[in-house]
């Protein structure tokens, strides 16, 4: 059974650093891709990024590019996503995704998610 | 790059259809056959519903159907039950090899 485990809620302030993580298991981590998923209170999903855990190559949505990294340690089959220095409008749920195949096209396997909640 | 238009809100009574519309353009909706639609209730992660436009994953009920016409896609659901309250979301492939989702639409059964 294909499963993505993400890590727990995070309290931060603004100008914080943060990383997140998605465990994966099931199948073979190195052939699928990973996306990174927002979601703000009460508003639609907006795709971040994924990465190929194979050999790490990333896509980034343009509204994400330089506002994150996203990485993973094939070694442990997790993804993350980091962030540098938090913002208030960093406070969302973030879900991870699995692609439903090698070409990243459609993902179809969800994490449970990640509340991070920045204060001031 | 603008995400793709879905209605806010459609409503409809138990055993009825709706159609919730998803509006891209020739770059992504229009260019490919890489649509997928997900449900999300209240607190959960999205399922996917449909994969390429009209594929239903296994386990998937056939009351959920998709189609595509130009650079609109459509999510179908007939039968309607309680249970199908949610939030809907659709996603295509972009040429810029990129994702792009919808605002996501709420769907009540009256």
């Amino acid at each position: 059974e294909v499963q993505l485990v993400q890590s727990g809620a995070e309290g931060k302030k603004s100008g914080e650093s943060l990383k997140i993580s998605c465990k994966a298991s099931g199948y073979t981590f190195t052939t699928y891709w990973i996306a990174w998923v927002r979601q703000m209170p009460g508003k639609g999903l907006e795709w971040m990024g994924s990465i190929y855990p194979g050999d790490s190559d990333t896509r980034s949505s343009p509204s994400f590019q330089g506002q994150v990294t996203i990485s993973a340690d094939k070694s442990i089959s997790t993804a993350y996503v980091q962030w540098t220095s938090l913002k208030g409008s960093d406070t969302a749920m973030y879900y991870c995704a699995r692609s439903s195949d090698s070409s990243g096209h459609e993902v179809d396997q969800w994490g449970q998610g990640t509340l991070v909640t920045v204060s001031s | 790059q603008s995400a793709l238009t879905q209605p806010a809100s459609v409503s409809g009574s138990p055993g009825q259809s709706i159609t919730i519309s998803c509006t891209g353009t020739s770059s992504d909706v229009g260019i490919y056959n890489l649509v997928s639609w997900y449900q999300q209730h209240p607190g959960k992660a999205p399922k996917l519903l449909i994969y390429e436009v009209n594929k239903r994953p296994s386990g998937v009920s056939n009351r959920f159907s998709g189609s595509k016409s130009g650079n609109t896609a459509s999510l179908t659901i007939s039968g309607l039950q309680a249970e199908d309250e949610a939030d809907y979301h659709c996603c295509s492939y972009a040429t810029t090899n990129t994702l792009l989702f919808g605002g996501g639409t709420k769907l009540t059964v009256l």
